[in-house]
């Protein structure tokens, strides 16, 4: 069974503090993302990562960074939080290239800047 | 880059009707359409996903149409059930690196008992 667990389910922070938020799959998966979901706007990619130390910008990248150092691990990191980055942050992970493009959900970290 | 765009944002169904969600894409090279389901307060999960060389495709109560010309796929779900209400999202990928998605807005679907 596929695990994917994210370091906290809620987060409060203030107005410019630099936030980490943390994902690890435990099946070996080559690729991970990154999303955020608001309400009518869907799942939107902020970046993604295909192997270790590798990154590729998603469809919202400003005002993100990444860090995988690891496989297992994919870090999400708010530089200086602003309160239009409130909403809930979703990883997931899937096996690799070619017919295995099943993505893995995390639970979830929903973030709130005051 | 890929643009998919979801219909209805929420559908309202009694119990034991059909239930149907459209969505477009604007990439002709998207190849991969998967499914996801996400019930009240837990994790996006696949429910059926469908291949571009394929024009419909069943799993028990859901199935999953694509007209490649028109650019649409669509989800059905017969005799709707209660436990069916959840938000659905349509996706479409065109297995570039790392098998990127592009999510559609989302679909909340509320079965009346």
């Amino acid at each position: 069974d596929v695990k994917v667990t994210q370091s906290s389910r809620y987060l409060v922070k203030r107005t410019g503090e630099k936030v980490f938020l943390e994902c690890v799959q435990d099946m070996d998966h080559e690729n991970m993302f990154w999303y955020r979901q608001d309400p009518g706007l869907g799942l939107r990619l902020i970046y993604f990562s295909y192997d270790v130390k590798m990154k590729e910008k998603g469809d919202i990248p400003e005002g993100y960074s990444v860090s995988r150092e690891k496989k297992e691990r994919f870090s999400l990191i708010l530089e200086s939080a602003s309160t239009n980055q409130t909403s809930m942050y979703l990883c997931a992970s899937s096996l690799g290239t070619g017919r295995r493009e099943t993505q893995y959900f995390g639970p979830g970290t929903r973030l709130l800047v005051l | 880059g890929e643009n998919v765009e979801q219909h209805p944002s929420t559908l309202s169904v009694q119990e034991g009707d059909s239930a149907v969600i459209k969505c477009t894409y604007s990439d002709s090279a998207s190849n991969y359409f998967p499914w996801y389901k996400q019930e009240l307060g837990k994790r996006p999960q696949l429910i059926i996903d469908i291949r571009s060389n394929v024009g419909e495709k069943k799993d028990q109560r859901i199935a999953v149409t694509l007209n490649k010309t028109a650019k649409h796929f669509s989800l059905h779900i017969t005799e709707t059930q209660p436990e069916d209400s959840a938000v659905y999202f349509c996706a479409a990928s065109s297995g570039n690196a790392g098998n990127m998605l592009t999510f559609g807005g989302g679909t909340r679907l509320m079965v009346k008992p």
